[in-house]
């Protein structure tokens, strides 16, 4: 089945820096999403891109659909404490089939 | 304006007894989506089901899991004889389907949390 590898599974940075995150797959999706899910709490949409090469933004974040469609980037800038939680990348093939997702990144802000 | 209502939060059953996972999807919505969370892990698909439809189940265990989607009411997930191993967060999502197309542009409740003692 389809699979989506997320790098790294966690990460440890001071307040105000910027993260780097990425999610890649052997096989082709055709909508890529991100997602964060906060402890206790139920994964909540962050950005959706439809498009190959698209540059999304949604205030500090901004996610890359990769050109090949086996990939996508989330990057958050001047991060804060309130962006600590697990950020998912999650796959669709087409409307008809179901959302894949990763394993997640879990991201922990130092004050 | 609710978001997705899922019950119970917490549940707690013995090995054996049977498990029901309510959740009523927002307001206007028509497609359900059950997920299974492990500790630490990500979100496994289970099932994807329209009003009296299932969609795609390719999810779901073979055995002891069964879930719907009435024309009336919840959509119910059912775990029967529950074995150690079923303990997890059970998270179901649904869509607005714009069109009748998914769009993966899910909106997820707060999960139910089983515990098989």
């Amino acid at each position: 089945g389809q699979q989506l590898n997320q790098n790294p599974q966690s990460m440890f940075i001071q307040e105000g820096e910027d993260v780097s995150m990425n999610c890649t797959s052997s096989s082709i999706f055709n909508t890529w999403l991100w997602y964060k899910q906060d402890p206790g709490e139920g994964p909540v949409l962050l950005i959706a891109l439809y498009k190959a090469g698209e540059l999304t933004s949604n205030g500090r974040l901004t996610a890359q659909f990769g050109i090949t469609r086996k990939d996508s980037f989330l990057n958050i800038s001047a991060s804060i404490p309130s962006d600590v939680g697990i950020y998912f990348c999650a796959g669709l093939w087409d409307s008809g089939s179901r959302l894949t997702f990763g394993e997640g990144t879990q991201l922990t802000v130092n004050p | 304006n609710a978001g997705v209502m899922q019950n119970p939060r917490h549940l707690v059953r013995r090995r054996g007894q049977e498990a029901r996972l309510r959740c009523s999807p927002m307001k206007g919505h028509s497609h359900v989506y059950w997920y299974r969370q492990l500790p630490e892990e990500g979100l496994k698909f289970m099932v994807y089901l329209q009003k009296e439809n299932i969609i795609d189940e390719s999810g779901m265990p073979k055995e002891r899991f069964s879930a719907e989607f009435p024309k009336e009411g919840p959509s119910i997930l059912r775990i029967q004889q529950v074995v150690r191993g079923d303990s997890a967060a059970y998270f179901c999502a649904s869509s607005p389907a714009l069109a009748g197309v998914n769009t993966g542009e899910l909106f997820f409740g707060e999960g139910s949390r089983l515990t098989v003692l």
